[in-house]
């Protein structure tokens, strides 16, 4: 069964601070993809990044960097200079190799104070 | 606004009442996935559409569920005989042949309340 565990549920930071936001997964698939989505407050889901998993090369993207992991079955994301901007919550997704079926994370709610 | 549109945004409804919410993906989009979200949770898979072909199809997509894509555009997904643990929000997504397999675009979703 596919599974994706997001431990933590609530993060609070100050601006300015980095964060990282933790996500591993199961799977038995040796084809699959690995997403990121935020989902600020007004609710629309915004794709962030899709990772395949036979490429573990980190990415960076301006504040955002990814950590992929194949051998502890993580993708860890990480905001750096957070900005008030950034709080929503941030789900972690493991979708099959057909891109038929997705498991979303539970989430973790990230603020970032002023 | 090309976007995934979904109608209505909300939605009232009493307890065995039957509802039926759209879908509008963004234009060409071959793909279409509908998902449901309770509150404090992420989104569950509901069902997934290729062109107009339903090809998979969730264990929590319960026989009161049906969802229709007729002509691989817009789709439909009404729930029959509604329960109150149906309430939560209701979201579709689309995606193409050209973007990298899994990229989803997200509607804004329709939220039921079933009293």
């Amino acid at each position: 069964a596919q599974k994706v565990t997001q431990a933590q549920t609530e993060i609070s930071v100050v601006e300015k601070e980095d964060v990282t936001l933790d996500c591993v997964y199961e799977t038995r698939d040796t084809t699959y993809y690995l997403f990121w989505y935020k989902q600020p407050p007004s609710g629309e889901l915004v794709f962030l990044i899709r990772r395949n998993s036979f490429d573990e090369q980190n990415e960076i993207s301006g504040r955002y960097s990814w950590n992929f992991q194949k051998s502890t079955s993580s993708f860890n994301f990480t905001i750096t200079a957070s900005q008030v901007v950034d709080s929503a919550v941030y789900f972690c997704v493991l979708g099959d190799n057909y891109g038929q079926n997705f498991v979303f994370g539970p989430g973790t709610r990230l603020s970032v104070l002023p | 606004d090309t976007g995934v549109s979904q109608d209505p945004r909300h939605k009232i409804t009493k307890r065995g009442q039957n509802v039926t919410f759209r879908c509008d993906p963004i234009s060409e989009h071959n793909r279409l996935y509908w998902y449901r979200q309770t509150l404090g949770q992420g989104p569950e898979f509901l069902t997934y559409f290729q062109n107009e072909a339903q090809l998979e199809k969730s264990r929590l997509l319960s026989d009161r569920f049906s969802a229709e894509r007729p002509k691989g555009s817009f789709s439909t997904l009404e729930i029959q005989r509604t329960e109150q643990g149906d309430s939560a929000m209701y979201l579709c997504a689309s995606s193409s042949r050209r973007e990298p397999l899994g990229t989803q675009y997200f509607g804004p979703g329709t939220r039921l309340l079933v009293l």
